[in-house]
């Protein structure tokens, strides 16, 4: 089955900087990666997303990065700030052997603290 | 007005008993989820069904009973709680089964924080 990879565990950056969380995902079938943000005590929520026919994505602060051959996906936070602090998790949505059913797989998470 | 409910949020019990956890999504969507979140806030699939049809079946053991009574609720039931079942439940819905690449975003309720005694 897929399984993905996300580092690195934890990031603390500063106000203002810029952070970046890398995945890797091992079946080539996956063909959507979404990226969820969970803030402590709450639940999980989408916040950007990318297809695998499309190699870079950006909404305000936000981008995600996909590179298909090397099957790694990145998520990068320009001008972080303090309410940016929390859990993200990347995934894959792999179809179920043959069919199109799409099975989420998450990344271990990355704890994202900002100081101010 | 929440789209993804669950109760009850915290759930206390001793090892051996038998509990249940209710969902209920108001967003029209056909799929629905359940994740289990252990301590280091991993995040894995338990099951999926789709328009009352269990799709996904991820190796659980069978003390967990998932029951989808119609589209709108998902219902976990566990007999003979376990001290490792201790984490916190979410269940979610999305639009569609299929990912055909598309967005398909999964709305997460709230959770139950399940603690075994």
């Amino acid at each position: 089955g897929e399984n993905v990879e996300q580092h690195p565990s934890t990031l603390s950056v500063q106000e203002g900087d810029s952070a970046v969380i890398k995945c890797t995902y091992s079946d080539s079938a996956s063909n959507y990666f979404p990226w969820y943000k969970q803030e402590l005590g709450k639940r999980p929520q989408l916040i950007i997303d990318i297809r695998s026919n499309v190699g870079e994505k950006k909404d305000q602060r936000i981008a995600v990065t996909l590179n298909k051959t090397a099957k790694h996906f990145s998520l990068h936070i320009t001008e972080t700030q303090p309410e940016d602090s929390a859990v993200y998790f990347c995934a894959a949505s792999t179809p179920r052997g043959g069919t199109s059913y799409g099975k989420l797989t998450f990344g271990q998470g990355t704890i994202l603290t900002v100081h101010p | 007005d929440t789209a993804v409910s669950q109760t009850p949020k915290y759930l206390v019990t001793q090892m051996g008993n038998d509990k249940s956890i209710k969902c209920e999504q108001n967003l029209g969507h056909d799929t629905m989820y359940w994740y289990k979140q252990d301590s280091k806030k991993f995040l894995k699939i338990m099951f999926s069904y789709n328009n009352k049809e269990l799709i996904i079946n991820e190796t659980v053991p069978n003390r967990f009973s998932p029951k989808s009574p119609d589209k709108a609720h998902l219902n976990l039931h566990i007999n003979s709680l376990e001290l490792g079942d201790s984490a916190v439940y979410f269940c979610a819905s999305s639009p569609f089964l299929t990912s055909g690449g598309l967005r398909n975003e999964q709305f997460f309720g709230p959770g139950t924080r399940l603690t075994v005694l």
